[in-house]
């Protein structure tokens, strides 16, 4: 089975500038997370999708930060302006769905370094 | 919101030995308590999971414990190889409608060989 792809896998951009990352879950996984995992530190969950819907978005910063899962499938994940503590990597997980407890499967990640 | 802990945040031991990871949560909802490890600039895998319902599951030299009273359960590695060397991280679950994993600070392991 094909795992969760991720691009680009390295980014580097200037503060306040934008920046987009793609994600596309295991073929048939409804639920589709992203997280970011700063230096030294343990994933966060910035948003969750169940299908195209959002279940959980609570440490998104929403006024910088915005992801779309439109057809239930493949997602972006969009910085902008970006600041200097959004460097870190964002790393794209699925699931088969969200109920009980299912296994996260990671992609490999999407590093962004912020100048 | 869920306030997730481990300990130590470094271990090292020689190749050889045991290593242990304790991992205390605050949300008693939990039911689901996995343990993710994560090679340098690799992607956190799962590694061992348990359910609420079962007190201890062992595969292989990895084992983890849950001891729901107290909030906290422990990744157990025996006999430790190199390749074990790793950041190893819990994600207690409450599971329900969002399924939503709060991941520990993370450990580092280090094998000596």
């Amino acid at each position: 089975e094909a795992g969760v792809a991720q691009s680009p896998r390295y980014k580097i951009i200037e503060k306040r500038q934008s920046v987009a990352f793609w994600c596309n879950p295991i073929s048939g996984h409804a639920t589709l997370y992203w997280y970011q995992q700063i230096l030294g530190q343990g994933p966060k969950l910035l948003i969750q999708f169940q299908n195209n819907g959002v279940v959980d978005d609570s440490q998104l910063p929403k006024d910088r930060f915005s992801a779309e899962r439109l057809k239930g499938v493949d997602s972006t994940l969009k910085i902008q302006p970006a600041k200097l503590e959004d460097s870190a990597v964002y790393l794209c997980a699925s699931s088969i769905d969200s109920s009980g407890a299912n296994v996260l499967t990671f992609g490999a990640g999407s590093r962004l370094t912020v100048l | 919101g869920e306030n997730v802990e481990q300990h130590p945040s470094t271990l090292s031991v020689q190749e050889g030995d045991s290593a242990v990871i304790k991992c205390t949560y605050s949300d008693s909802a939990s039911n689901y308590f996995p343990w993710y490890k994560q090679e340098l600039g690799k992607r956190p895998q799962l590694i061992i999971d348990i359910r609420s319902n079962v007190g201890e599951k062992k595969d292989q030299r990895i084992a983890v414990t849950l001891n729901k009273t107290a909030k906290h359960f422990s990744l157990h590695i025996t006999e430790t190889q190199p390749e074990d060397s790793a950041v190893y991280f819990c994600a207690p679950c409450a599971g329900g409608a969002t399924n939503k994993l709060i991941f520990g600070t993370g450990t580092l392991l280090a094998v000596q060989p």
